[in-house]
């Protein structure tokens, strides 16, 4: 089965970039599409289509894809953005299955 | 304005069985592909079924098949997952979530705010 690998957690000072992988065999072939998921709520898609930002998302955020890794970028990291997860997903088209990473929790010092 | 509302989740006991419920509006429901998603306690969501329009293809994640089913009743605007045969392993927040729509492999743009299942002795 295709597996999606996050580093557990990243820090990066406020005011700072983040950069959160998702790494995968060949990812660079898929869709990847980021989610952010805070305490208590729902997932929040925060990049589509390794780069596209949905309505609503702030420019903070970007996406790339390529190779083996997909990062999600994160531009002048707030405070408020602390404890927020992020997952990435794919679709697995040899198993008709949706997959999401195991998660990264961005931690801002 | 979207919205998803999940209802039917409780206690029950191991090999129990469950029927979630997602009512959906302010959108034409059957314009759009559905799934459920579950979260553990403390772990990442994992996709769990999908459903097309009609309900004519249907995919399941391996470790609910022949247990889970899901329909949906578009005169209704309703999604539903069946949960027979449950197990302590499918304890977790169920969540349904819209298919974008924008083409092939598409994301979930809309989710509810989740119903939770715990299945224990």
């Amino acid at each position: 089965s295709y597996v999606l690998t996050q580093t557990p957690s990243v820090s990066v000072a406020p005011g700072q970039t983040a950069r959160l992988t998702c790494g995968g065999n060949n990812i660079g072939t898929k869709s990847v599409h980021w989610y952010q998921q805070r305490p208590g709520q729902a997932p929040l898609l925060v990049i589509s289509y390794d780069t596209d930002r949905p309505s609503g998302i702030p420019e903070r955020f970007s996406g790339s894809n390529s190779g083996n890794t997909a990062t999600l970028t994160i531009s002048r990291v707030e405070a408020g953005d602390e404890a927020d997860y992020y997952y990435c997903q794919v679709w697995d088209s040899d198993r008709d299955h949706w997959v999401f990473g195991g998660g990264t929790k961005l931690t801002v010092l | 304005e979207v919205r998803l509302v999940e209802s039917g989740g409780g206690l029950v006991q191991p090999g129990g069985s469950l029927r979630l419920s997602c009512a959906a509006s302010g959108f034409t429901f059957s314009y759009y592909e559905m799934n459920w998603v579950r979260q553990a306690p403390g772990k990442g969501p994992e996709w769990v079924s999908y459903i097309s329009l009609s309900g004519s293809t249907i995919f399941y994640t391996d470790s609910v098949k022949g247990r889970f089913t899901v329909s949906r009743d578009n005169a209704k605007n309703s999604l539903y997952l069946q949960m027979d045969s449950l197990r302590v392993e499918d304890t977790a927040v169920y969540y349904c979530a819209r298919d974008a729509g924008s083409g092939t492999y598409s994301p979930f743009d809309y989710w509810g705010q989740g119903t939770p299942v715990t299945v224990s002795s």
